[in-house]
């Protein structure tokens, strides 16, 4: 069965650093999303992607973060200037169609732990 | 804005036993999807099974099922004949006509043998 997959599992990095999360969501898909988890918390919506553009972000989505898909198979999401604030679970989402066409589902990466220190 | 909410931070249930997790919601929107998604400790969600709320059908997925009530906007999830391979996180997650989905805060579930 196709997986999105995500890499690293596992980063640790210090406060001020720049961190980049990769995915590769599954081909044929054409909207990709990342959500995060901070440890004992609820899953958190932080950005939609399509056509190569934006379509939805939160606020925990702020200026310190950016997404691209440079090569038409990675999803990368990137935080400029790591805090402490920022260690979780990352996950990538992806999807074939817009989600409620009644057809879709999004389909989760096991994620990427980011630790802060 | 959209509101999940899952009361129940950890389960314990004997393996072959059934057990019901809830979820309730609030929403103003008419039209949307519910899921419950399963995180084993292997990490990676998977979806376990989903209600549109358009049908008065409570959804079934062989030993899962639904209990979906729109008017108390309750969305609980049974697990009938627990295995020890159901042990994990369960989520709770509302999604309608925009990108994202709103979870809830997770239930832990611990299948005993």
């Amino acid at each position: 069965e196709p997986e999105v997959t995500q890499t690293p599992s596992h980063q640790v990095t210090q406060m001020g650093q720049e961190v980049i999360l990769r995915c590769v969501p599954i081909s044929n898909h054409l909207y990709f999303y990342w959500y995060r988890q901070i440890l004992g918390q609820k899953v958190e919506f932080l950005v939609s992607f399509y056509n190569n553009e934006i379509s939805e972000k939160s606020e925990i989505f702020d200026d310190q973060f950016s997404v691209e898909r440079p090569d038409g198979s990675n999803f990368t999401l990137k935080i400029r200037s790591t805090k402490l604030e920022d260690s979780a679970m990352y996950f990538c989402a992806s999807d074939r169609d817009r989600g409620f066409s009644g057809a879709n589902v999004l389909t989760f990466g096991a994620g990427s732990r980011l630790t802060v220190l | 804005a959209q509101t999940v909410t899952q009361s129940q931070p950890e389960m314990s249930v004997q393996e072959a036993e059934t057990v019901t997790l809830s979820c309730t919601y609030d929403t103003s929107e008419n039209n949307y999807y519910l899921f419950w998604y399963k995180q084993p400790p292997s990490r990676q969600m998977i979806l376990v099974i989903r209600q549109e709320a358009y049908k008065q059908q409570n959804a079934t997925e062989n030993r899962f099922s639904v209990n979906f009530q729109k008017a108390a906007k309750s969305f609980s999830l049974k697990i009938s004949d627990s295995q020890l391979g159901d042990t994990a996180m369960y989520f709770c997650a509302f999604g309608s006509g925009t990108y994202k989905y709103i979870f809830g805060t997770g239930t832990r579930l611990k299948v005993l043998a």
